[in-house]
């Protein structure tokens, strides 16, 4: 059974920095691309990021180039990202999902961890 | 980027229904769209991927179709469990993007 586990989500002021991680078990993680999708409270999905297989590409949506970082550990399954220079618009539950890269859609998604921005 | 519009943005129907959600892009790009169901508090749920390939575990009762630019998610025979928010999802192209989403609600 996969599991998508996501954490690191709280409270961070503008400005702040947070670092979000997920793990994956149950999946052969080292094989696919991983994404991070967020969802601002009562709103629709947003994509943010995506990384492949082995780190080589990354992409952003626009509304967080240069101010967020994915990475990812495959000796650990674990996804991470990196939020920095936060805006009371980045307020919102972060869901780590697999796939998005390789003409793949999100085949399993976590729970979802919030981060809420405000002073 | 490629936009992607859902139609409606919600509607009411009744246990039974046969019912069907439009999402048309601003482009076309084949037949890379998955659909996703979530539920209040919860993730999304991958149904069907490729426009039409119903994901493993995923009730028959429903369907996906089109390219091109215009694709449309059918359930057949709505279930209490099927009152939810679909989003569609185009996976062709960075950056990758969602329709608003169909919010079905229970007449």
């Amino acid at each position: 059974e996969v599991q998508v586990l996501e954490s690191g989500g709280g409270l961070a002021q503008p400005g702040g920095s947070l670092r979000l991680s997920c793990a994956v078990s149950g999946f052969t993680f080292d094989n696919y691309a991983m994404t991070w999708v967020r969802q601002a409270p009562g709103k629709g999905l947003e994509w943010v990021s995506t990384i492949s297989d082995t780190s080589v590409k990354t992409w952003y949506a626009d509304s967080v180039k240069g101010r967020f970082t994915i990475s990812r550990d495959n000796s650990k399954k674990t996804l991470y990202l990196q939020l920095n220079s936060l805006r009371a618009e980045d307020t919102a539950v972060y869901f780590c999902a697999t796939g998005g890269g390789n003409f793949r859609p999100f085949d399993y998604w976590g729970q979802g961890t919030l981060v809420t921005v405000s002073s | 980027a490629i936009w992607m519009t859902q139609s409606p943005s919600s509607f009411s129907a009744s246990t039974g229904d046969r019912v069907t959600i439009t999402c048309r892009a601003s482009q076309g790009f084949s037949s890379y769209l998955a659909w996703y169901q979530q539920k209040p508090g919860k993730a999304p749920k991958l149904l069907i991927s490729a426009a039409s390939t119903l994901q493993t575990g995923v009730p028959s009762r429903f369907s996906g179709s089109g390219s091109g630019t215009d694709f449309t998610l059918t359930i057949n025979g709505l279930q209490s469990e099927d009152f939810a928010t679909y989003y569609c999802q185009q996976y062709y192209a960075y950056p990758l993007t969602f329709g608003g989403g169909t919010k079905v609600e229970i007449k």
